[in-house]
This record gives structure tokens, C-alpha cells and sequence, in this order.
């Protein structure tokens, strides 16, 4: 069965950086694309960023943009989020998520970010 | 950017249809997805491309999508499907779009 296991929250200081994995696991990692989605404590769903199945293409929600790079380790089944100068807004769960289609058809159970001082 | 909008809330009584819905202009070109999130969990994908549903998903739960409205319709509701329900798709200008959810109660 698909397992998504996300790592690395924690609590950062603004201005700080902070890098998320995800292991993947019971599915051919390297032929889907990969989504990191994040939700503030209390608010809806907000969408991160996409990878391809390759690595090829990546995209940015406007808000994390020039901030946040998403990458891919197709020999380890990982993947990541590398998340610089944070903000209090920053503030959220984030959920690594498998691509189905132009939906997501598997999610992570989250991992707690928390930018604080 | 494109936008869709939800229902902040829903009621319904147990046993009888919800119908949840999800504006967005000509959304009805667009592939819609529905999840659902109960509290502390991850979501999970209940509708995919507007109206089928993925295995285990119950039949009770259907998706429809035609001109500026798509929507989730929850028939015989029970008490377990109590949850915050999002929609989601995808457009071409701002790639992954999700809907501001909507509170479903069961009475």
C-alpha cells in the first residue's frame, strides 16, 4: 500500500531554513509527480509545490516562490522541500502528496512547522 | 489567479443527501477533484475527475460539474461523514487551485 512518511518540522525562528523529506514507499516512486500542500493551524488547504515524475519541471505557489525549492531523490524514494527565510505565515502542517492524474490521489500524515522566536 | 468558492458550511440530518458545491468560472472544462479531511487527519480523496471514486470510497458519495458550479453530493449522510470537504483543480495559470472548504455537520 502507498506510504508517505514526511520529517523535519520543527519550530525555526523567522528569517531561519528548515528542509522536509518525505520516504516514499509501495508505489514506483520515480514515475509520479510529487506535491508538498500545507494547512495553517485552523485554515483550509493551501498547495505548495509540484515536481514531475523526473525532476524535470518544478512549480511554485506565488507565496513560497524564490523562498522554497522542491526537489527529488528517485534512487532513495524521497523527497523534499527546502524552505528558506521563513516567515510567521510560513506557519502550517505540511503534507508530502502523491500526483494522480491533475489531482492527489495519497497523502502524508503532515509534519508541524512552526517559525517563531 | 483562478478561484474557487465553497460554502463556509453545510447541515444536513442523517439519512438525508448533502450537496456541496464548488464555483469557479467555466469550471465544467476543468477536471474536479473533491477530499476529505476529518479532524487531525490528512485528506483523502473521495471524488476524482468530477465523478468517479476511488476503491473503498462508499457509493453514497458522487460528483457532478457543468458550467461555472461543480459539486459533491453525499446521499444517506451518517454521522462519520461529519468532515471539512475541499474541492481542487488544476489551471494552467495558477497550477494546483484548492477550493476554502466547506464544514459539513450532521445534525
Amino acid at each position: 500500500q502507498v506510504q508517505l512518511v514526511e520529517s523535519g518540522g520543527g519550530v525555526v525562528q523567522p528569517g531561519g531554513s528548515l528542509r522536509l523529506s518525505c520516504a516514499a514507499s509501495g508505489f514506483t516512486f520515480s514515475s509520479y509527480g510529487m506535491h508538498w500542500v500545507r494547512q495553517a493551524p485552523g485554515k483550509g488547504l493551501e498547495w505548495v509545490a509540484l515536481i514531475r515524475y523526473d525532476g524535470s519541471n518544478k512549480y511554485y505557489a506565488d507565496s513560497v516562490k524564490g523562498r522554497f525549492t522542491i526537489s527529488r531523490d528517485n534512487s532513495k524514494n524521497t523527497l523534499y522541500l527546502q524552505m528558506n527565510s521563513l516567515r510567521a505565515e510560513d506557519t502550517a502542517v505540511y503534507y508530502c502528496a502523491k500526483a494522480g492524474g491533475t489531482g492527489i490521489d495519497y497523502w502524508g500524515q503532515g509534519t508541524l512547522v512552526t517559525v517563531s522566536s | 489567479s483562478y478561484v474557487l468558492t465553497q460554502p463556509p458550511s453545510v447541515s444536513v440530518a442523517p439519512g438525508q443527501t448533502a450537496r456541496i458545491t464548488c464555483g469557479g468560472n467555466n469550471i465544467g472544462s476543468k477536471s474536479v477533484h473533491w477530499y476529505q479531511q476529518k479532524p487531525g487527519q490528512a485528506p483523502v480523496l473521495v471524488v476524482y475527475d468530477d465523478s468517479d471514486r476511488p476503491s473503498g470510497i462508499p457509493e453514497r458519495f458522487s460528483g457532478s460539474n457543468s458550467g461555472n458550479t461543480a459539486a459533491l453530493t453525499i446521499s444517506r449522510v451518517e454521522a462519520g461523514d461529519e468532515a471539512d470537504y475541499y474541492c481542487q483543480v488544476w489551471d494552467s495559470r495558477s497550477d494546483v487551485v484548492f477550493g476554502g472548504g466547506t464544514k459539513l455537520t450532521v445534525l
